[in-house]
């Protein structure tokens, strides 16, 4: 049982644009988000979180939003970069656990 | 301050050996989680350690195991190694593991069993 889903495998965008990458989770105990990034033959590198208590948080060029009722989160990218080229994760966790729930990954493409 | 630091790098074994990965996490974290990689998979949790004590497990056979020492430092260990073990082995730390702590992950470990 997939608890937290990524259903675009890639995404591909032009320098400069807008990029959004989906997430989507069951579990309605999940309290706590967060998105990585990871190039080839690197560990995950932390991006952005947010707690539920949070509808958006912004950092920079990265802004997550959190839609609760639809138990759905995005992560935007503006503008976009090709160095943002990598997979991309979601995760999700509860105050009460001690483990993150990953997403599948959506692989992200930048265009120059 | 030094990052998550992951060794070997690499490894390169056979069906049914057993090996050994070892992660030293950041100064100061006293959690350690450890997940496997593979493609298609996602990152799929293994075990989470705190003060030398498993607090939770995934849902892996109990041929993977571990163990964290009184410095935090963990080891993660695998017998009698299958060819659905080769994957990317991750270790991350966080200062106390509660599920809103950020994990920082290591580099990793690619297993590759032949």
């Amino acid at each position: 049982d997939q608890q937290v889903k990524q259903n675009s495998p890639s995404l591909s965008v032009q320098e400069g644009r807008i990029s959004i990458l989906n997430c989507d989770y069951t579990n309605s105990m999940f309290d706590y988000f967060l998105w990585y990034k990871k190039y080839p033959a690197e560990g995950p590198t932390f991006l952005i979180s947010i707690s539920s208590i949070k509808d958006k948080n912004e950092d920079g060029r990265f802004t997550v939003f959190l839609n609760k009722s639809a138990k759905h989160l995005s992560l935007h990218i503006v503008p976009s970069q090709p160095g943002d080229s990598a997979v991309y994760f979601c995760a999700a966790s509860w105050a009460g656990t001690y483990k993150y729930i990953f997403g599948t990954g959506t692989r992200l493409k930048v265009l120059a | 301050k030094a990052g998550v630091t992951q060794t070997p790098r690499y490894l390169i074994k056979t069906r049914g050996q057993q090996v050994t990965l070892s992660c030293s996490p950041i100064s100061g974290h006293r959690s350690v989680s450890w997940y496997q990689q593979t493609p298609g998979q996602g990152l799929q949790f293994l075990f989470e350690y705190f003060s030398e004590t498993q607090r939770n497990k995934g849902n892996f056979p109990g041929r993977f195991s571990g163990r964290q020492f009184s410095n935090s430092r963990s080891e993660m260990n695998v017998s009698t190694l299958e060819l659905g073990d080769s994957a990317l082995y991750l270790c991350a730390s966080s200062l106390v593991g509660r599920g809103t702590d950020t994990q920082y992950f290591g580099p990793g470990t690619r297993l590759t069993v032949l």
